[in-house]
């Protein structure tokens, strides 16, 4: 099957201080890739949806200032959370569609800001 | 969407078979059922999708009611590597962000 990669797949920050974390799609050309966020105990919830050579949508409640994504090609999504704070600490997953009926997800990457 | 009812857990011994439920009562004709699961730490996994037939892949079995307001997941023999958070999902499409509900979390014993 396709394969997303993300990195890092870790990241420990201090508070205030920006994160970027990247999401490719390394087989195959994705102009759709979702970010997704999952608390501790809960599931996944979409943060937005990234569309190649525009701009993101966002899920209500996500702020748009704060979580930066860039989709500058088909196989590279960003996501810099900026001036992070301990309750942005999460597992962030992005996922991309490859075409057909599935999509494919990233192994997610744990971000704790201290 | 749509909403899915699956069980907060269940538990099967090793080498056994799961049979993993799903309600979906309001699902509509162009909605296709899909399973994913996670394992801890790591991003959804696809497991198989169908519209109305049953469906068979080389990781488990889809067996949709006649009426598709209900499908089970059958994984035919269960191993340690099988314990995840398994997540029945509706969608007309997948390329559609998947809306995840809390899934059923298996565990599997020796």
């Amino acid at each position: 099957g396709a394969v997303v990669s993300q990195h890092p797949s870790w990241v420990i920050c201090k508070s205030g201080t920006s994160v970027k974390i990247e999401c490719r799609s390394l087989d195959f050309q994705a102009t759709t890739m979702f970010w997704y966020r999952q608390f501790p105990k809960q599931s996944l919830m979409l943060m937005a949806t990234s569309n190649e050579g525009s701009k993101a949508t966002y899920e209500q409640g996500v702020e748009k200032d704060k979580f930066l994504i860039n989709h500058a090609s088909l196989t590279l999504s960003t996501l810099t959370v900026t001036s992070a704070h301990p309750e942005d600490s999460s597992f962030y997953i992005c996922s991309a569609i490859a075409g057909g009926n599935e999509q494919f997800f990233g192994p997610g990457t744990r971000l704790t800001v201290l | 969407d749509a909403k899915t009812t699956q069980p907060n857990s269940m538990e099967s011994n090793e080498e056994e078979p799961v049979h993993l439920p799903c309600n979906h009562s309001t699902i509509s004709g162009t909605d296709y059922i899909h399973w994913y699961r996670q394992l801890p730490s790591q991003g959804p996994e696809y497991v198989i999708h169908g519209l109305t037939s049953n469906v068979n892949n080389r990781m488990a079995s889809l067996a949709i009611a006649e009426d598709r307001k209900s499908s089970t997941l059958i994984l035919h023999r269960a191993t340690l590597r099988d314990a995840a958070v398994y997540y029945c999902i509706l969608s007309r499409y997948s390329g559609y962000a998947l809306n995840f509900g809390k899934g059923t979390s298996l565990l599997v014993t020796p």
